[in-house]
């Protein structure tokens, strides 16, 4: 199975601040990986798809960059509402997940 | 409007076997592809495994020789059994749709674009 590695574990940043999260795979995925966004005591919500694609509704101010082993996950200009866990997954071969990056207020 | 909607005992005995349901609204079981993903109390998302009606189902290793994830068409459900659970089965399951993408007879599973509702499950005597 590939393993997928985020980083950092943790983010605390502010409202108004670019962030970025980044998500490395044990082998090459290509670009078919996938950024959801969960929110506590809430199923994953898909973000960004084949790495840089973003899913209808999701506000611009979200951005996905990167392919083979070497991902990264924007934030413009956060907003309250961003403040959540961030997931990586690669779906090159089966499915996979990273460990997620907590994203809170400083 | 898509909605996965959990079912099943929320209780279950050390070295029972865990079954779920998911039943599907607003939208057609064939065409797509079904994961199982779990997610243990304040801990990250594990693939279970997925199926597809095309194509047999594939699990993670991890679980291999205790899983079966399977396909009602007719009823618009998919089913999950995990077998001999422990303590560590412990955890919030969810069912998850995504779209295949087919060539030359041969498709591969994509993104999970919807989920259901966190259904927790405890593995507890």
């Amino acid at each position: 199975d590939i393993q997928m590695t985020q980083s950092p574990s943790t983010l605390s940043a502010s409202v108004g601040d670019t962030v970025t999260i980044t998500c490395r795979a044990g082998q090459s995925v290509s670009d078919w990986l996938a950024w959801y966004q969960q929110k506590a005591g809430k199923a994953p919500k898909l973000l960004i798809y084949r790495a840089s694609t973003l899913e209808g509704g999701v506000p611009s101010r979200f951005s996905g960059s990167g392919s083979g082993t070497e991902f990264t996950l924007t934030i413009s200009s956060l907003q309250p509402d961003d403040f959540a866990t961030y997931y990586c997954q690669q779906y090159k071969s089966y499915n996979s997940f990273g460990q997620g990056t907590k994203l809170e207020i400083k | 409007q898509v909605q996965l909607q959990e079912s099943g005992p929320r209780l279950v005995k050390p070295s029972e076997t865990l079954s779920l349901t998911c039943t599907v609204s607003g939208g057609s079981i064939s065409g797509y592809y079904w994961s199982w993903i779990r997610q243990p109390p304040g801990e990250g998302l594990e693939w279970i495994g997925y199926i597809y009606n095309s194509g047999g189902p594939n699990y993670n290793p991890s679980f291999k020789s205790r899983v079966i994830i399977s396909v009602d068409t007719s009823k618009n459900q998919l089913s999950l059994r995990l077998s001999s659970v422990t303590a560590a089965d412990t955890a919030v399951y969810y069912c998850a749709r995504g779209p295949l993408n087919c060539s030359g007879g041969t498709c591969y599973p994509l993104y999970l674009r919807y989920w259901g509702q966190e259904t927790l499950v405890t593995v507890s005597s």
